[in-house]
């Protein structure tokens, strides 16, 4: 079982719809988790990060953790055609510099 | 403004060939990482650097190396015991253990 799985997608939604993007994970003692995004041929750009069981927003985005169930999830509201891009899910472990990343939702927002 | 520079953007050589990628911040992150990005696959850890003059090496450390001589900057050699160089390659830096980490915008590598 990969340590973090999200599906590849592509994930399509109408423009002004609500997406949602899921992730799982493998390891009980990762404590930091964060979604970044990725546009073609871009480096990824942190999004948001969540630590603690619950909903955190920002903006449009919401980020959902559930360390029980061992998943995460972003909410983007209102989605935009420039939401289009490629969602990483990471996850980090209290006491370690290393990182583990997911390989990635493709979104599609169609207009 | 903060951030994270990586230079060149695109970077093309010969099978044999060793080559540096530079990556600097301004942040004043003590932590700096490596990453490859391959089509289809996560990021793959290559090295990690905690501090100045210590690094740990990831999980696809072979035919790579680096360096932390100072804080800011965490350059890395692909050498040509490398097998598989070409890729998309992005530096990191995060404050501490387990914090945000921000990417410069990478470094494109073919070897041919």
């Amino acid at each position: 079982q990969k340590e973090v799985e999200q599906n590849s997608g592509p994930l399509s939604v109408p423009e002004g719809a609500i997406a949602s993007l899921n992730c799982t994970y493998s390891d009980r003692v990762s404590q930091s988790f964060f979604w970044y995004r990725q546009y073609s041929g871009k480096s990824p750009e942190l999004i948001m990060s969540i630590y603690s069981n619950g909903d955190k927003e920002d903006g449009r985005f919401t980020a959902q953790l559930n360390k029980a169930s061992q998943y995460v999830s972003l909410l983007i509201r209102d989605s935009q055609p420039s939401d289009s891009a490629t969602y990483l899910c990471a996850l980090s472990s209290s006491g370690t510099y290393k990182y583990i990343f997911g390989t990635g939702t493709r979104l599609k927002v169609l207009a | 403004d903060g951030g994270i520079t990586q230079s060149p953007k695109y970077l093309f050589r010969k099978e044999g060939q060793n080559v540096t990628l530079s990556c600097e911040q301004n942040l004043n992150h003590d932590a700096m990482y490596w990453y490859r990005q391959d089509p289809g696959q996560g990021l793959r850890l290559i090295y990690y650097s905690q501090i100045v003059n210590d690094f740990q090496k990831g999980d696809i450390a072979e035919g790579y190396s680096v360096s932390r001589e100072k804080k800011e900057s965490f350059p890395l050699t692909v050498t040509s015991a490398q097998k598989n160089p070409t890729a998309f390659y992005l530096c990191a830096s995060s404050q501490g253990l387990a914090r945000e980490q921000y990417f410069g915008p990478g470094t494109r590598l073919t070897v041919t």
